[in-house]
């Protein structure tokens, strides 16, 4: 019974490199979520996906940062050219419906050198 | 704009207290509270969630009080044991149309010594 699978779990990239952050949701959840969590602050709404649509992407910043969730295979999220600011850990979320509570994965943490 | 704060930023109990954290939000389209624990280097995992429409709600060790009229809600570990030793986030999300989108408190970090 395979929970909420993110890949890779830490990520090194340089300042101007894309980063790439992929999600798998758990069985049977066709809805997504992406949060970002800085050191020592709680987790910050970024996206919020259905299958091949993008349903709130409020939380997400306007450039740089875009998110997909295909027909086949695990959700995106991909940062282009990174900044320091980007350093933190990205949590992907999923949930068999948008009212049913949400299923956390162990993260991506993101560092930036 | 913090929508939900959360006390005390790190607490400290001994083995068989009571931990007591503390959050109040300020946006009354709240209707849904959830707790989360996160162990370190893993995801927020679900805890308890509570509802305006009761004051408490209890399971095993972990209960939660609801004050609607004063924007409040609480978690209260009974018992506490070293393996409770865990940061947690309490957390909050509207009704309707943004009900997914869930606002997290800054987060406590709880250490239960032996």
């Amino acid at each position: 019974n395979a929970g909420v699978m993110q890949n890779p779990r830490h990520l090194v990239r340089r300042r101007g490199q894309e980063a790439r952050l992929r999600c798998s949701p758990m069985k049977g959840h066709s809805h997504v979520y992406w949060y970002r969590q800085l050191p020592e602050e709680g987790l910050k709404f970024m996206v919020y996906l259905q299958k091949e649509n993008i349903i709130d992407e409020s939380g997400m910043p306007k450039e740089r940062f875009s998110a997909e969730f295909p027909k086949e295979g695990p959700s995106i999220l991909r940062i282009q050219q990174v900044v320091r600011g980007d350093s933190a850990a990205y949590f992907c979320a999923s949930s068999p419906s948008r009212d049913q509570p949400q299923h956390f994965g162990d993260g991506t943490r993101l560092s930036i050198l | 704009q913090q929508q939900v704060k959360q006390s005390p930023q790190s607490l400290i109990v001994q083995k068989g207290g009571i931990s007591i954290i503390n959050c109040a939000y300020e946006n009354t389209a709240f209707d849904y509270f959830p707790w989360y624990q996160q162990f370190p280097g893993k995801g927020p995992a679900l805890l308890i969630a509570i509802r305006p429409d009761v004051s408490e709600k209890k399971e095993g060790r972990f209960t939660i009080s609801f004050n609607k009229s004063a924007k409040q809600f609480s978690l209260h570990i009974m018992d506490s044991q070293p393996g409770d030793s865990a940061t947690y986030f309490c957390a909050a999300s509207g009704s309707g149309g943004s009900n997914y989108k869930l606002t997290f408190g800054k987060g406590t970090l709880l250490t239960v010594n032996p």
